[in-house]
């Protein structure tokens, strides 16, 4: 069984632009989670998508959206780009079947740096 | 508000020895789950060990074993018989209440274990 599948592993944008990072889950996973590693922050929730539709929200500003189709690939979207949002940026499923042990499956992550 | 907190920014051990990571954590919540993850200079994080707030034994998965000590909040990783490939960092994360079964996690400031030749 495949992973979770993060695209592009590495990206580089300027102030000011708008980036879009990819995932794709486990197959048979409905839930997909973001989170934002900065050595400063540390691991941060940003969002999580089920079948669809967002489900809990992190506190991060409204520049960070995302989305999740009906084949439970879920992307992000950062715009208007600051120098702070360089980090890494960790994708996570899991099957979501209701048992609270339940164990979060992650990527390898997008390293976008902002210049 | 619920606080994971790992004091030991970084840690050396020799390979083959037993090495303890430190979890403390803060919840008013009585059902809770703490995990521990492995996170590789790769970036994946890997997921290790789990532990919930009613499990009446540590929790065990193979060299990785939780000491949780629930009145003093702690949930600590023992890693036994060390080996090269264990050098990474470790984050400890919560998942806060058993009614959030969703996929937000707490992390830590994780510890960076090194091990020795």
């Amino acid at each position: 069984k495949a992973g979770v599948t993060q695209t592009p592993r590495y990206l580089i944008k300027t102030r000011g632009q708008q980036v879009t990072l990819s995932c794709s889950p486990i197959s048979g996973h409905r839930s997909v989670s973001w989170y934002q590693q900065t050595p400063g922050q540390g691991l941060q929730f940003l969002f999580e998508y089920f079948s669809e539709t967002q489900r809990n929200k992190g506190n991060f500003p409204g520049r960070f959206s995302g989305r999740q189709f009906s084949n439970s690939r879920s992307e992000m979207n950062v715009s208007t780009l600051e120098l702070g949002d360089s980090a890494l940026y960790l994708c996570a499923s899991r099957s979501d079947q209701g048992q609270t042990n339940e164990k979060l499956f992650f990527g390898s992550g997008t390293q976008l740096s902002v210049l | 508000a619920q606080k994971i907190t790992q004091t030991q920014p970084g840690m050396f051990v020799q390979e083959k020895e037993a090495v303890t990571l430190d979890c403390t954590y803060d919840t008013s919540d009585p059902s809770y789950g703490l995990f521990w993850y492995k996170q590789p200079s790769s970036g994946e994080m890997i997921f290790l060990i789990y532990q919930g707030s009613y499990d009446q034994q540590n929790a065990t998965e193979g060299r990785y074993s939780l000491n949780f000590q629930k009145a003093r909040k702690s949930a600590n990783l023992v890693i036994s018989a060390s080996q090269l490939g264990d050098s990474a960092m470790y984050f400890c994360a919560m998942r806060d209440s058993f009614y959030n079964q969703g996929g937000k996690l707490i992390f830590g400031q994780g510890t960076e274990l090194s091990v020795k030749p």
